[in-house]
């Protein structure tokens, strides 16, 4: 059973504009959350996270946002640049150093 | 900067071969993942090593196996490759500073 999920396979936006990802989990134990971006034939890079004792991390233009009630958190981009256009894996973790990923989203930004 | 490399950028291998992917890591991590990354299925566990000559199955061992003879490198066996094991590999090493796990370049493997 999949404990992150992230819907919305793929999202299109405008350069400069928002692009929100959603990210739901599952396993109230997760108490780290992390967002990664996959450029095509290359390895995920760390982009973003967050620790269940907080509700926002901002760095740059990215900014997570964690609702541990709903167990949910989103990634947002801000403006968003051609060089976003990549797929972003949600993951998180329950504090033995394994991750839980999402099955990822696809963005693209139209310039 | 952590750094972890991998054998193959590109590898096509026949039904049947025996397959070693390689991984290795520069920053002294005990922590060491292997997975596999399919269009709509996101990335899923193969195996992880927590030290040396330690290893645990992840989500989806059938197939695989794997080697930790030194700390710095984590090797994916493939025994007798099967065409259903077509895939991107990605080994990650964690670390505990950061609580972060990061990713080489990945191995684009084909079987035939």
């Amino acid at each position: 059973d999949q404990q992150v999920k992230q819907n919305s396979p793929s999202l299109s936006v405008q350069e400069g504009r928002i692009s929100i990802l959603n990210c739901d989990y599952t396993n109230s134990m997760f108490d780290y959350f992390l967002w990664y971006k996959k450029y095509p034939a290359e390895g995920p890079t760390f982009l973003i996270s967050i620790s269940s004792i907080k509700d926002k991390n901002e760095d740059g233009r990215f900014t997570v946002f964690l609702n541990k009630s709903a167990k949910h958190l989103s990634l947002h981009i801000v403006p968003s640049q051609p060089g976003d256009s990549a797929v972003y894996f949600c993951a998180a973790s329950d504090g033995n150093n394994r991750l839980a990923f999402g099955k990822g989203n696809q963005v693209v930004v139209i310039p | 900067d952590v750094k972890v490399t991998q054998s193959s950028r590109y590898l096509v291998k026949r039904t049947g071969e025996k397959v070693f992917l390689e991984c290795v890591q520069d920053m002294d991590h005990e922590n060491m993942f292997w997975y596999r990354q399919d269009p709509g299925l996101g990335l899923r566990l193969i195996y992880f090593s927590y030290d040396v000559k330690m290893k645990e199955k992840g989500d989806i061992p059938e197939g695989y196996s794997v080697s930790r003879e030194k700390k710095e490198r984590f090797s994916l066996i493939l025994e007798s490759a099967s065409t259903n094991q077509t895939s991107m590999y990605l080994c990650a090493s964690y670390s505990g500073y950061t609580d972060t796990q990061y990713f080489g370049p990945g191995t684009r493997l084909t079987v035939l």
